[in-house]
């Protein structure tokens, strides 16, 4: 089992739509969590932090749940320039340093 | 100018040939890491260096070695790659801060071992 699981998708959707994605990880002593935007054959650029009070930017909200082990982004009214690969992301500095990244959902907005 | 830089940006190689991954930085960063990235499996820690005496193996760190020059400078080489090494690699830096670890990308190297 991976430490890191998500979604592979695709999600297809309408511009103006919602859409959520769900991330779950195995390791419970994680202590960091992010997620992270992949347009095609580009790097990875962080989109946000995901805090345990759960944070809001703009169109995008994160939600971290330390019980259930799993984080979530949801974007609110789509723009077609959200397609892209959304990178679920979680760290931790005990018993070693460790990142690790999911493989990703593909994600497209159409008109 | 980009923070992150890597050379070269595309390499095509034979199988057994010595390759060097560059990597350079603006962003006065400690941290700096190496991943590879391959279709369905995410990116994944070849080696990361906390400072310029600091190095440290990743998950899967066989088949490279590092070399960290300086601060700003972190050298992936594969010392005879094979085609199971075609991928995308990154480097990655980010600042020490505890726990939190938000990491900045270069733009990527895409290797191919034929």
């Amino acid at each position: 089992r991976k430490e890191v699981e998500q979604d592979p998708g695709p999600f297809n959707v309408p511009e103006g739509a919602t859409v959520a994605f769900n991330c779950t990880y195995s390791n419970s002593a994680s202590q960091s969590f992010f997620w992270y935007r992949q347009d095609c054959r580009k790097e990875p650029k962080l989109l946000m932090s995901v805090y345990s009070s759960g944070n809001e930017d703009g169109r995008f909200t994160a939600q971290l749940n330390r019980a259930s082990q799993y984080i979530s982004l949801l974007i609110r009214d789509s723009k077609l320039s959200d397609s892209a690969t959304y990178l679920c992301v979680v760290s931790r500095n005990t018993g070693g340093f460790k990142t690790i990244f999911g493989a990703g959902t593909r994600l497209f907005v159409k008109a | 100018d980009a923070d992150v830089t890597q050379t070269p940006r595309n390499r095509i190689t034979k199988t057994g040939k010595r390759i060097m991954l560059e990597c350079s930085q603006t962003k006065g960063h400690d941290r700096m890491y190496w991943y590879r990235q391959d279709p369905g499996l995410g990116l994944r820690l070849i080696y990361y260096s906390f400072d310029v005496k600091d190095i440290n193996k990743g998950e899967i760190s066989d088949g490279y070695s590092v070399s960290r020059q300086a601060q700003a400078k972190f050298s992936l080489s594969l010392e005879s790659a094979i085609p199971n090494q075609t991928a995308l690699y990154f480097c990655a830096t980010s600042e020490r801060r505890g726990g939190y670890n938000e990491q900045f990308f270069g733009p990527g190297t895409r290797l191919t071992v034929l």
